[in-house]
């Protein structure tokens, strides 16, 4: 199985500063054939299911703020919010579907400082 | 806009079974893959199963964790726009809010773009 290890595991910071959040898969998603990374980001409000932010590593879904960003290839990945907002107060999360099990990160808790 | 409307959850004891649905809407089902996906009691997210969009009955391919391989069957209805998890010998470990979740390809090695509200299995005697 591929394991997603996320750091760090929570972080404070300021309203209007940056916040990055990192991801290594234990092994490459990076599919050789069509040179796209399998992987995705997805927040998770309090008491929300969650959703998702980025896809094949750094595509942003439709809607989410241009604040959020995604970069890296094959085992590591960075979640980087540029401008943080009190509505991004979130759960992070990041999940390999390069193969099954489709495995999720441990997920980093953010909050305002 | 997509809607998934999960059911079935409960309070169910250890060894029993369970039958999740989900009710689709707002796109072409079978087109898509779709997934379950369970959080524990403030835990992190756990892929559970995943079907691809032409369906198991006409062969289309299943993937399932191994925590739930050989209990757990994920299946769906094209002409209801539905899924299921079908849910055996069930455990303490079970117990979660279960999400469905619509992949953003047919295939099964996809992002999920989509979840519902999930529904929690509490598995207790």
């Amino acid at each position: 199985d591929i394991v997603m290890t996320q750091s760090p595991d929570s972080l404070a910071v300021s309203l209007g500063e940056r916040a990055t959040i990192n991801c290594k898969s234990s092994q490459s998603v990076l599919n050789s054939s069509n040179k796209r990374n399998y992987l995705a980001w997805y927040q998770q409000k309090p008491g929300q299911s969650p959703k998702l932010l980025i896809y094949w590593a750094s595509t942003r879904e439709f809607g989410v703020p241009d604040r959020f960003s995604g970069s890296g290839s094959g085992t590591d990945f960075t979640l980087t919010i540029s401008s943080l907002q009190a509505e991004d107060v979130a759960v992070y999360y990041c999940q390999q579907y390069s193969g099954t099990p489709h495995t999720f990160g441990q997920g980093t808790k953010l909050e305002i400082k | 806009e997509v809607q998934l409307l999960e059911s079935g959850g409960g309070l169910v004891q250890p060894g029993g079974s369970l039958r999740l649905s989900c009710a689709a809407s707002g796109f072409t089902f079978s087109d898509y893959a779709m997934s379950w996906v369970r959080q524990a009691p403030g835990k992190g997210l756990e892929w559970v199963a995943t079907l691809s969009g032409s369906g198991s009955g006409r062969g289309g391919s299943t993937s399932y964790a191994d925590s739930v391989k050989g209990r757990f069957t994920i299946s769906r209805d094209n002409s209801r726009n539905a899924l299921f998890l079908h849910m055996n010998s069930l455990r303490a470990e079970d117990t979660a809010v279960y999400y469905c979740a619509k992949e953003g390809c047919t295939s099964t090695n996809c992002y999920i773009n989509w979840w519902g509200q999930g529904t929690l299995v509490t598995v207790s005697s």
